[in-house]
């Protein structure tokens, strides 16, 4: 079974300037999630969706993030524009809650510089 | 509010010997869940291993246990017969209950583990 796919998995890029990354996660799964995970922390979720609707997004920076979970598959972070904060590892992961306790696994990441 | 509190910012086992991550949890939620991950420096989160609040029985996967200590609020994770490739962080986390009945996770700040030959 394939796992959670993310691209790229690293990105540079200058503040001010727009990036965008995409998930996509193990067939099946109903809930997709992002998370943030700055140089020495644990990640921390910035959005969730359950099928293409957004369950929670309390702690994404609206003003300059945004995600999409088109058709309840893929789904896409924009950071329009970023900041020298953002710099960090972008991690997508999905789960069901019919299996395996609802554990969440996760893609490789992306790492993201913003000089 | 739900906290996941890791102590140990690094550890150093030998090769083949066992080592013990610690983690303590704060919540007030009677139905809850801990997950260790591991994250090698490939920065890839690998599921280890879950325990739920009302399992009777401590969780094992393979070389992996969780020592579930209720009372105490702790869920230390063994590594037994430590192997070279074990060198990661290391994060516990707590299952917090969603919307939907779905979950999401509050993650510790991690247990850096370097096994040395």
């Amino acid at each position: 079974e394939a796992g959670v796919a993310q691209s790229p998995r690293y990105k540079i890029i200058e503040k001010r300037q727009s990036v965008a990354f995409w998930c996509n996660p193990i067939s099946g799964h109903a809930t997709l999630y992002w998370y943030q995970q700055i140089l020495g922390q644990g990640p921390k979720l910035l959005i969730q969706f359950q099928n293409n609707g957004v369950v929670d997004d309390s702690q994404l920076p609206k003003d300059r993030f945004s995600a999409e979970r088109l058709k309840g598959v893929d789904s896409t972070l924009k950071i329009q524009p970023a900041k020298l904060e953002d710099s960090a590892v972008y991690l997508c992961a999905s789960s069901s809650p019919k299996q395996d306790a609802d554990t969440q696994y996760f893609g490789p990441g992306t790492r993201l510089t913003v000089l | 509010a739900q906290k996941i509190t890791q102590t140990q910012p690094g550890m150093f086992v030998q090769e083949k010997e066992a080592v013990t991550l610690d983690c303590t949890y704060d919540t007030s939620d009677p139905s809850y869940g801990l997950f260790w991950y591991k994250q090698p420096s490939s920065g890839e989160m690998i599921f280890l291993i879950y325990q739920g609040s009302y399992d009777q029985q401590n969780a094992t996967e393979g070389r992996y246990s969780l020592n579930f200590q209720k009372a105490r609020k702790s869920a230390n994770l063994v590594i037994s017969a430590s192997q070279l490739g074990d060198s990661a962080m290391y994060f516990c986390a707590m299952r917090e209950r969603g919307f939907y009945n779905t979950d999401k996770l509050i993650f510790g700040t991690g247990t850096r583990l370097q096994v040395f030959p």
